[in-house]
């Protein structure tokens, strides 16, 4: 059983479109945290969320605790946006902190 | 900007041999965790270590697997008897502590190791 569904798995978008990465999750949670894996294997943090929207830069990031879903957004996305996105919570019933992940969803922008 | 450092970035091990990942967390940082990525698959949680002891530990984290903080910078992962299925990158991470004991903040990851057990 997947605790975690991410989709769409892969994505490809032409430069400066609008892109969303969506993730559902079946278990309560203290935390939502979008990671960003590059095509080597580091691993960035993005947004940790536990309610509303954050913004960086491009990326929007937000939060349905209700419904348990989660949305990544990215604005006029660039062929350096493409990596793998990862969706992963914080089980609420956990006290340290640890993370259940998503499969990822693989982005590339062409351009 | 501090960053979390693992050691060495890849490591080619024979079957049954025991191996030692390192890494170099935040240095202000309390919690600390170890992770692992079969190629092709999701990243999993392996244990989480805080306050000089395990915390908590998935099921993969067997009896082959221990961690330390030997020296209160470093936090090791040890696998005694490496088999060829603990192949996959392994990700050390850390964070800082603000909230009512819980680590509630945002998870900073080193590079990864890419182990290799042939």
């Amino acid at each position: 059983k997947n605790e975690v569904e991410q989709s769409p798995q892969n994505l490809t978008a032409q430069e400066g479109e609008f892109i969303t990465i969506n993730c559902s999750y079946s278990v309560g949670i203290s935390a939502l945290h979008w990671l960003q894996q590059h095509p080597g294997g580091g691993i960035v943090s993005l947004f940790m969320l536990s309610s509303g929207k954050k913004k960086h830069g491009r990326l929007i990031a937000t939060i349905n605790i209700q419904e348990k879903h989660s949305s990544l957004h990215i604005t006029a996305s660039h062929p350096r946006d493409s990596a793998v996105y990862i969706c992963a919570v914080q089980n609420y019933g956990g006290s340290q902190g640890n993370l259940i992940f998503g499969k990822g969803t693989k982005l590339s922008v062409k351009p | 900007e501090p960053e979390v450092t693992q050691t060495p970035s890849h490591q080619v091990t024979q079957m049954g041999q025991e191996v030692i990942l390192r890494c170099v967390p935040i240095s202000n940082h309390l919690y600390f965790y170890w992770y692992r990525q079969i190629l092709g698959q999701k990243v999993e949680f392996l244990v989480s270590f805080y306050n000089n002891e395990i915390s908590e530990k998935s099921e993969i984290f067997d009896d082959q697997f221990s961690v330390e903080r030997p020296d209160g910078s470093n936090f090791t992962l040890k696998i005694r008897s490496t088999k060829l299925e603990d192949s996959a990158m392994y990700f050390c991470a850390s964070s800082d502590s603000l909230l009512s004991g819980r680590a509630m903040n945002e998870q900073f990851f080193g590079p990864g190791t890419r182990l290799t057990v042939l």
